[in-house]
């Protein structure tokens, strides 16, 4: 199925660190929504986003809505342990397409520094 | 205000089997959308459930077949079982078929 592509796969973080990671497509959005999902768990919706350059944000969390509607960015400021987990960007509403089901990303998943 | 809940958490089934999976959506969702998430992937669309009817369909086989009912609960119905269908399933629900849309806890589904 199709899917977004989402980097960096994997990284590493240090407590108080900024993370940084995005996601883009060859199709247009109406939606942009980061998940966060845990293991065994189902995600848990982080921020959504409905308006090309749009900026938001939830807490440390911030996203951005990529003007051209094909691309989207999160930030995690001052990491902490409780981060660690896997994110996944999805898009909604592609133009062209059927508008009502979310396309994923592969995922980012952070880890703790060893 | 319950969230979107699952039954059952985990299920063993056997190649050639039939199996059930149970959602319930989040208070005032009418909505119901099923993913299937393979190991190490992002979830995959099957479909989208909105007025008792069968609204999107994703790249999954008829082997897959949902049922959503009048107070917006939903079944996800897979046949004739393969290995390939090893995966978590999950359910997600929306105010609306075009908005964000709320998971649950999934229902891990190992075929043996």
């Amino acid at each position: 199925g199709q899917q977004l592509n989402q980097s960096p796969q994997s990284m590493f973080i240090q407590e108080g660190e900024d993370v940084s990671m995005n996601c883009t497509s060859s199709s247009i959005f109406n939606t942009w929504l980061w998940y966060k999902q845990d293991p065994g768990e189902g995600p848990v919706l982080l921020i959504a986003l409905y308006k090309a350059g749009e900026l938001t944000s939830n807490g440390r969390l911030t996203a951005q809505f990529g003007i051209t509607r094909k691309d989207s960015f999160l930030n995690i400021s001052a990491s902490i342990p409780s981060d660690v987990g896997i994110y996944f960007c999805a898009g909604l509403g592609r133009l062209g397409g059927s508008q009502g089901n979310l396309i994923f990303g592969k995922g980012t998943k952070l880890s703790v520094k060893p | 205000d319950a969230g979107v809940t699952q039954s059952p958490t985990h299920l063993i089934k056997t190649r050639g089997q039939q199996v059930t999976l149970r959602c319930s959506p989040k208070s005032g969702h009418d909505t119901v959308s099923w993913y299937q998430q393979a190991l190490g992937q992002g979830p995959q669309f099957i479909f989208q459930y909105y007025e008792e009817e069968e609204r999107q369909r994703g790249n999954f086989p008829d082997r897959f077949s949902g049922h959503q009912f009048p107070n917006y609960s939903s079944e996800l119905n897979v046949n004739a079982l393969l290995l390939g269908d090893s995966a978590l399933y999950l359910c997600a629900s929306s105010p609306g078929g075009n908005r964000e849309q709320y998971f649950g806890p999934g229902t891990r589904l190992t075929v043996t």
